[in-house]
């Protein structure tokens, strides 16, 4: 079945920079690739995804990157706010096109 | 509000309890999937039922069980309860099996078992 993998686990940033969130998937059939943020004791919430035949996604601070080649996506983030601190979690689909999640990475963005 | 409703948001029991959580999803969905979030854990995936039939089993633990009705409602059975299924218990659903479709997650149900 789909194994999905995402680093790092913990990324601290400062306001106004940049991060960077990596997962790689197994299951070369995996076609979509969705991206969580939940913030503390609340739902995960979806804020982008991508299909498996496009490249890249963006909307408006936040994109996403597929290589389906090297089977890994990235979540970035470009003008961090505080605002964006969370828990944020990648998901592949298997073969039923069920997610299998990553573990998530916490995301603190210091002032 | 995501249109997904999860009862009782909050559920407080005794070791060696059963209890019940119930989901109804959001409409037009015919997909529901049960999660599990321990604390400062990722989404551990627990069952997927598809239009009334169970379609994946995930890490369920024999002491635990659910069903979705003819309304599309699901519920989740934890019987037998110990102090490790203190959990949020995420409920989420779906338009179709598989297809470029996001899950909708509910706001969980805060189960601790004391």
């Amino acid at each position: 079945g789909e194994n999905v993998e995402q680093h790092p686990s913990t990324l601290s940033v400062q306001e106004g920079d940049s991060a960077v969130i990596k997962c790689t998937y197994s299951d070369s059939a995996s076609n979509y690739f969705p991206w969580y943020k939940q913030e503390l004791g609340k739902r995960p919430q979806l804020i982008i995804d991508i299909r498996s035949n496009v490249g890249e996604k963006k909307d408006q601070r936040i994109a996403v990157t597929l290589n389906k080649t090297a089977k890994h996506f990235s979540l970035h983030i470009t003008e961090t706010q505080p605002e964006d601190s969370a828990v944020y979690f990648c998901a592949g689909t298997d073969s039923w096109g069920k997610f299998q999640f990553g573990a998530g990475t916490q995301v603190v963005v210091t002032p | 509000d995501s249109g997904v409703t999860q009862t009782p948001k909050h559920l407080i029991t005794a070791t060696g309890q059963r209890v019940t959580l119930r989901c109804s999803p959001r409409s037009g969905d015919l997909s529901v999937y049960w999660y599990q979030q321990s604390l400062d854990q990722g989404l551990q995936f627990l069952i997927q039922y598809y239009n009334g039939e169970e379609r994946a089993k995930g890490n369920i633990l024999e002491r635990f069980s659910a069903q979705q009705f003819p309304d599309l409602h699901s519920e989740l059975n934890l019987s037998s309860l110990e102090l490790g299924d203190s959990a949020l218990y995420f409920c989420a659903s779906s338009p179709r099996v598989q297809g470029f479709a996001g899950y909708t997650f509910g706001s969980g149900t805060r189960l601790t078992v004391v």
